[in-house]
Formats: structure tokens, sequence, C-alpha cells
């Protein structure tokens, strides 16, 4: 079946830091990948998307990119702020259904 | 205007006990869902629901009842509330069928005495 496993966390980081958390997937047929961010006491907003082999999502300095070759959607970002701290997602989804599958989730802490 | 709105945000109970959940969504989607987060933080499926029509009916226990009164609404009923059912309840939606991009309403916080 399709699912997502992403690095444990939590992850935690001085201010300005390089980030990365590593998402690699499984699935039939060719599935759209996606990175999620939840705030404290938020819901899951969207932070990027691609649909298709070696797509690059970009969203507030975070980057992603679509790598078949080795199932991979790693998030990095090159200076992280505090305001960063939160809980990111990796999913998928793919073409034939609507079930968006969801990793385990990767708990940032971003210090100053 | 809130996109996703889910009501109550919080809601505390015995164990045995029937609660509701309600969703709106006024982005005119088709499509909604309700998920389920852990105290991991870990988040799974339960339903979908496209058009008043059920979509996706994931390993739940018969206790929980979605209804989908319109396209807008989808509310979740749960029976019998057991400690395990503890978790923050997630409504999403997305435009059609083809799912993409989710929008998440706030969460509801379910706590079973």
């Amino acid at each position: 079946g399709n699912s997502v496993t992403q690095m444990e966390g939590p992850v935690t980081l001085s201010e300005e830091a390089f980030l990365t958390i590593n998402c690699t997937y499984t699935a039939t047929g060719y599935p759209s990948l996606f990175w999620y961010v939840q705030y404290p006491g938020e819901g899951l907003q969207l932070l990027l998307k691609a649909t298709k082999a070696d797509d690059k999502g970009s969203n507030k300095g975070f980057e992603a990119t679509y790598r078949k070759e080795t199932t991979s959607f790693h998030l990095e970002k090159g200076s992280v702020q505090v305001s960063d701290s939160a809980v990111y997602f990796c999913a998928l989804m793919t073409n034939n259904n609507n079930d968006m599958r969801f990793g385990a989730g990767t708990r940032l802490t971003v210090k100053p | 205007d809130t996109a996703v709105s889910q009501t109550p945000k919080y809601l505390v109970t015995q164990m045995g006990n029937d609660k509701s959940i309600k969703c709106e969504q006024n982005l005119g989607h088709d499509t909604m869902y309700w998920y389920k987060q852990d105290s991991k933080k870990f988040l799974k499926i339960m339903f979908s629901y496209n058009n008043k029509e059920l979509i996706i009916n994931e390993t739940v226990p018969n206790r929980f009842s979605p209804k989908s009164p319109d396209k807008a609404h989808l509310n979740l009923h749960i029976n019998s509330l057991e400690l395990g059912d503890s978790a923050v309840y997630f409504c999403a939606s997305s435009q059609d069928l083809r799912g993409g991009e989710l929008f998440f309403g706030e969460g509801s916080r379910l706590t079973v005495l």
C-alpha cells in the first residue's frame, strides 16, 4: 500500500541553522507529494507540493524536490527562524484516489 | 472568515457518552474528510465524503458515524465513547475527488474520562 516514512523527531536547531527533514515514500502509480506544517494549536496547512518527478516545490524559504529514483521528498531550509517551530508532515496522494497518506510528523524547535 | 470551521474546539466527556463534532466549509469544495490525530501526532484518515456520498471508510469502529447533510457539512457522531477515542479530530476539505491540497480545520480535542 501507499505509505510515507519521515525522520523521527524531535529536531532542535539554533536560529539560522540549516534544516533537513527526510521523507521517503512507497506508492503504486505516480503520487503527488506534499509537505504540511502544523503550528501549535492549529490545523495543518499546506507548505509546498510537487506533482511529478524532478519538480521542486518551494514556499517561505522551504524547498523539496521530488526524486523518483530515490523515492524521496526531503524538506530543506537554508536558515531557520524561531517562527518555523512546528510539526512538519510529509504526505502523498496517488492520482486514482483522494486518500492523502501522512507521515508520522517531525517536530521542529528553533531556539534563538 | 474561516474556511473550514469545526465545533466544539474542546470536548471533555465521560466514557459511555455520545457526542458529536460538527464541520462546515465555505470554500465550495466537493470533498470533505475526517482525520484522527493521536497523542504522538500521528494522523490517520477516518472518512471522506464527496457531494454527500461516502467514499472512504477506513477501519473505524461503527460507533463512529459520519453524516453529510449537504456538501458543505460533514459531522461526526460518536456513540459509547471509550478512553481510546481521546484524540484531536480534524475536518478537512478538498476541491474534488482528485484531492490535491487539503484545507484543515483547527481541530477538536476530545478527552474521554
